[in-house]
Parts: C-alpha cells; structure tokens; sequence
C-alpha cells in the first residue's frame, strides 16, 4: 500500500542551528512529492515540490528537499533555522490512480529554542 | 485567483444536527480533495474527486458522511447526524497534477 513516513512526531532546535526533516515513501513508483508547512491555526501552505529533474529543490523561506530514489527519500533541510519556522511540517507523495490523489505523512512539528 | 474558498469558518452545532461544509477550488485544477484533522488522528483524507467524479471515498468514516462536486467550482460535505467526536478542522485542497492547495478549512465543534 502506498504510505508517507515522517519518522520524527517531533523535534527541538536551536535558533540558527541547521535542520533536517525526514520523510520516506512506500510507492512502486516515483510519485511527485511535496513539503507543507502549517502554522498554528492555518492552514497548510506548499513549501515545496518534486516532479522530476535536479533531485536537490529549492523551496520558499530558505527550505530545500533532496530526492534520492534509492533510498525512498524525500527529506527536507534548512541550512539555519529561524524562531518563526516552528510549526508543523507535512510531507506528502502525488499519486496517478485514475485521477491525482496526494497522500500526506503524519508530520514533524519542529520547536525552536532560544 | 482568491485561492481555496471554504465556509464556513466556524461551525458550531449541537449534537444530531446537520452540518453542510462548502469549498470552491481554484479555477482550472481538476481534483478537489476534502481532509480531516485532529490531534489524535492528524490529517485524513476523506474523499476526493477528480474532474467531479468521486475516486475514492475510502477514508469517509461512516454513512453519516457524504460529499458531492455538481461542478468544477463547488463541493460539499455533508455530516447528518452530527456527533461530537466529528469535531475536526475540514480542509478543502484543490490541486493540479498532484500539487495541492488548501483552503483555510472550516473548524467544526460539535456539542
């Protein structure tokens, strides 16, 4: 069955550190793949995508994903993390069945320390 | 484009009584999705449809729930009888090619 894994229910930074979110998929073949960021109360916004191409993507507010086939993998880094990226991160695979469907991991809500 | 529309933003009902959710997605994206979300079972998707068509209602939780897409431009969900353990957030996403975008969602507490 296809599945979205994000490991880390949560994780603790401090403000400048780098970071790392990780995301594995379960899909017999390359989907497209996406990364949402949800602040609290909102709604999610689209961080940003994979169709094809450069395996390294870059994203909005400093944030880029790496695609690396061979290991199902999709995670996301940010090279300094800043106090107003705490929030709840979504990945999420683009499936073909008969119509697009997106299926969504469980998400990493990341806090930032002083 | 205004982006994802839903209302209402709140909704709040007591128990038995019928909820309607509305969504208007973007102009132009084929599939509509409807999501729940809350702290215990994070973000389900219930239903979606493609150029209006159900596709898959798997994750609808019971026949209580129902939704429908009449045309491109709008979709409902639809929860009779409301219970209180239906209180979620409900988003609406529309998307293209798989890229998905949300509306603010609808917050539904029920009584």
């Amino acid at each position: 069955a296809q599945s979205v894994t994000q490991p880390d229910i949560h994780i603790t930074v401090s403000e400048g550190a780098s970071l790392e979110l990780r995301c594995n998929y379960s899909y017999g073949a390359t989907p497209y793949l996406f990364w949402y960021v949800q602040s609290p109360g909102q709604g999610l916004q689209l961080l940003l995508k994979y169709f094809s191409g450069d395996t390294l993507v870059q994203g909005i507010k400093g944030f880029e994903a790496e695609f690396k086939r061979s290991q199902s993998s999709f995670n996301l880094r940010k090279p300094s993390v800043h106090w107003s990226d705490a929030a709840e991160y979504f990945c999420a695979v683009g499936l073909n069945t008969g119509g697009f469907k997106t299926i969504f991991g469980a998400g990493t809500r990341l806090f930032v320390k002083a | 484009d205004a982006g994802v529309i839903q209302s209402p933003r709140h909704e709040v009902t007591e128990m038995g009584q019928e909820v309607t959710l509305r969504c208007k997605p973007i102009s132009g994206h084929n599939s509509l999705f409807w999501y729940r979300q809350t702290m215990m079972r994070g973000l389900e998707l219930l239903i979606y449809f493609n150029n209006n068509v159900p596709i898959d209602d798997s994750g609808m939780p019971e026949d209580r729930f129902s939704a429908k897409m009449p045309n491109a431009s709008f979709s409902t969900l639809k929860i009779q009888p409301s219970e209180p353990r239906d209180s979620a957030v409900y988003f609406c996403a529309s998307s293209l090619m798989g890229l998905a975008v949300f509306g603010p969602g609808t917050r539904l507490t029920v009584t």
